[in-house]
């Protein structure tokens, strides 16, 4: 049992480029978030979803893009790299509202 | 999303020396989670609460939820170096889908 797997672990991009963080669940999940933490900002929503189809935004979504196709992934597109967007990113799943979640191991992003 | 504020935002003890960071909101919550970081590592959940006045217990760490449901406490008594990471509590309250977490506690416990 996997849990929740991101894909790549660490990402240097420039400044325009784009590309996608991956995330995967094999615990048969509904909800699944991404979350970027900064220092001293704790975790911020950026996009989350409640079902395949389905995904909704949450506190920082500009610059991300998600989408929903099957239960188990989850990817998180960025479309115009910034510098602004250098942080760790974590992929989140849960069995419903209001449980615990479990996350990823992270993705470290540096734009420059 | 619901904001929760979380103090302090940094806390060092002694091994052998009790810790509590607390979870604030203005408004009504409907459940707590807290999860633990370690440095370098991502968030593990806890522990949930939803009853006010809640109380739950694992080893040393206790868990409140206060009784109007607008606050909640973690306290670990008698601190050892492998508590050492950041703590956040967060809450999925309301009619948004969303799980909202707070700014999180950063304990150093010194040896």
């Amino acid at each position: 049992n996997a849990g929740v797997t991101q894909t790549p672990k660490f990402q240097v991009l420039k400044t325009g480029q784009s590309m996608t963080l991956q995330c995967a669940q094999d615990m048969n999940h509904e909800y699944m978030s991404w979350y970027r933490q900064d220092p001293g900002m704790g975790l911020r929503l950026i996009h989350y979803s409640v079902g395949a189809g389905i995904t909704d935004q949450g506190e920082v979504p500009n610059g991300y893009n998600v989408s929903r196709s099957t239960t188990e992934d989850f990817p998180l597109r960025l479309l115009s790299a910034a510098p602004s967007q250098t942080s760790v990113y974590f992929c989140a799943s849960s069995q419903g509202f209001a449980r615990g979640y479990t996350f990823g191991s992270g993705t470290r992003l540096t734009v420059v | 999303g619901q904001q929760v504020m979380q103090i302090p935002q940094y806390q060092h003890v002694q091994e052998g020396e009790d810790f509590t960071t607390y979870c604030n909101s203005s408004t009504t919550l409907s459940n707590i989670q807290w999860y633990k970081q370690r440095p370098g590592g991502h968030p593990v959940f806890l522990i949930q609460l939803v009853k006010s006045g809640e109380v739950k217990k694992q080893k040393r760490l206790t868990f409140q939820f206060g009784e109007a449901k607008k606050n909640s406490s973690l306290h670990i008594t008698a601190t050892q170096t492998t508590d050492v990471g950041t703590y956040f509590c967060s809450s999925s309250s309301g009619s948004a889908r969303q799980l909202t977490f707070g700014s999180g506690t950063q304990l150093t416990v010194l040896p």
